[in-house]
């Protein structure tokens, strides 16, 4: 399968600070990636779809201004949570879909980053 | 009715035993529908896709029930490797949407 790396793997950040997490395909071209957040005991959650080139779509509810993503390159989304609050704090997943192989509905996920914020 | 819904369990089987569990899903339209294996604090990791009525790859068999919207996943000769939580996921929407996941099951093999 395809190889999607994502950076920090962990960060504990204090309150009112903003935190970036980048998700990398490695060893495909990424047009569409997806970011996912998992509380604990809970299900992966879809937040927003990110689109090379253009503005990410977000899910109800996901504050736009508050999840910023930016997806610059094809091999590169990035997710900043400004003004982070101990409500934040979860595991934030990215996926990312690969389309080589002609099925492009199959999506695999980075290693995720764990944000603690205090 | 919840998108996605699966037994939490947990499902406690003997090492070698058979385990089977489903996933129902409320979206008619879907077309797609994948089995995830998640294991604790870690990604989830790619088991099983399925198109048509089904797939089969080694000890693992997933059925897809259309008039009933479910699809299962059955595990053969479980080892204690299998232990870990299984997440049903179907496409939210149209083909390029991100995926609608269910809570998951937790299966235990135990010696």
């Amino acid at each position: 399968g395809a190889v999607v790396s994502q950076h920090p793997s962990r960060v504990i950040c204090k309150s009112g600070t903003s935190v970036k997490i980048e998700c990398r395909s490695l060893d495909f071209q990424a047009t569409t990636m997806f970011w996912y957040r998992q509380f604990p005991k809970q299900s992966l959650m879809l937040m927003a779809t990110s689109n090379e080139g253009s503005k990410a779509t977000y899910e109800q509810g996901v504050e736009k201004d508050k999840f910023l993503i930016n997806h610059a390159s094809l091999t590169l989304s990035t997710l900043t949570v400004t003004s982070a609050h101990p409500e934040d704090s979860s595991f934030y997943i990215c996926s990312a879909r690969d389309f080589r192989g002609g099925l492009a509905y199959e999506q695999y996920f980075g290693p995720g980053t764990r944000l603690t914020v205090t | 009715r919840k998108e996605v819904e699966q037994d939490p369990g947990p499902f406690n089987v003997p090492e070698g035993a058979t385990v089977a569990f489903n996933c129902t899903y409320s979206n008619s339209a879907s077309q797609s529908f994948f089995w995830y294996r998640q294991d604790c604090r870690k990604e989830p990791k790619l088991l099983m896709s399925v198109y048509s009525s089904g797939n089969e790859d080694g000890r693992f068999t997933a059925q897809l029930n259309r008039a009933s919207q479910y699809i299962s996943l059955l595990i053969r000769d479980s080892k204690l490797s299998d232990s870990a939580t299984y997440l049903c996921a179907v496409p939210s929407g149209g083909g390029a949407d991100g995926l609608t996941f269910g809570k998951g099951t937790h299966l235990i093999i135990q010696p």
